[in-house]
């Protein structure tokens, strides 16, 4: 059964950082390409960014908002998709899902972490 | 890359049909059979409905369709059931980013 947990949702201030992760199981994570989308609260959902999997290159691409200031990295040996967000706006609040993309498709989607920037 | 377009809100008595449309451009609807619909309730996160325009996942029941022409695609539950209250969103690739649409309510009156 395919599985993804993210974690390291937080309240932080603006111009601060934060790390999410996404721990994946149930599929062959080395393989899999990956994405971060966000939705703020009561609003839609808006694509962040996406990560080959390294055996087609390990390129990201980011959404306009967010490029600059976010990085997504993985870790193959841990399964583990990571968001870097750096100098963190108001507008960056939302619920934060890690989904596996295929074929502009997302498959399978976590449950989600909360991310609020607030002083 | 802007929102594809939804209309808020929907609805449809149990038994009824009920079709959501998602109109964009010709850089990422009208560009690429990479439409997909997901489905949301309340809480949750979103769940994969439609695929490559008019693919349904495993699981997913018959009910739900898909459909293109154009820079439009559209969504179509039909037999509404009260489980299929919830909010819709369209997705398309974009050659390269990822689109969105706006969503829309689904109400089962």
């Amino acid at each position: 059964e395919v599985q993804l947990v993210e974690s390291g949702g937080d309240l932080v201030k603006p111009g601060g950082s934060l790390r999410l992760s996404c721990t994946a199981s149930g599929f062959t994570f080395r393989n899999a390409w990956m994405s971060w989308v966000r939705q703020a609260p009561g609003k839609g959902l808006e694509w962040v960014g996406r990560i080959k999997s390294k055996t087609d290159g390990g390129a990201t691409e980011y959404a306009a908002p967010v490029k600059g200031r976010f990085t997504i990295s993985s870790d193959d040996s841990k399964s583990t998709l990571y968001l870097q967000m750096n100098s963190l706006k108001t507008e960056d609040t939302a619920i934060y899902y890690c989904t596996i993309v295929a074929s502009g498709k997302f498959d399978y989607w976590g449950q989600g972490t909360l991310v609020t920037v607030s002083s | 890359q802007s929102a594809l377009t939804q209309p808020p809100s929907a609805s449809g008595s149990p038994g009824q049909s009920v079709t959501i449309s998602c109109t964009g451009t010709s850089s990422d609807v009208g560009g690429y059979n990479y439409v997909s619909w997901y489905q949301q309730h309340p809480g949750k996160a979103p769940k994969l409905m439609i695929y490559d325009v008019s693919k349904r996942p495993s699981g997913v029941p018959d009910r739900f369709s898909g459909s293109k022409s154009g820079n439009a695609a559209s969504l179509t539950v039909s037999g509404l059931q009260a489980e299929d209250e919830a909010d819709y969103y369209c997705s398309s690739y974009a050659g390269g980013p990822y689109v969105f649409g706006t969503g829309t309510k689904v109400t089962v009156l």
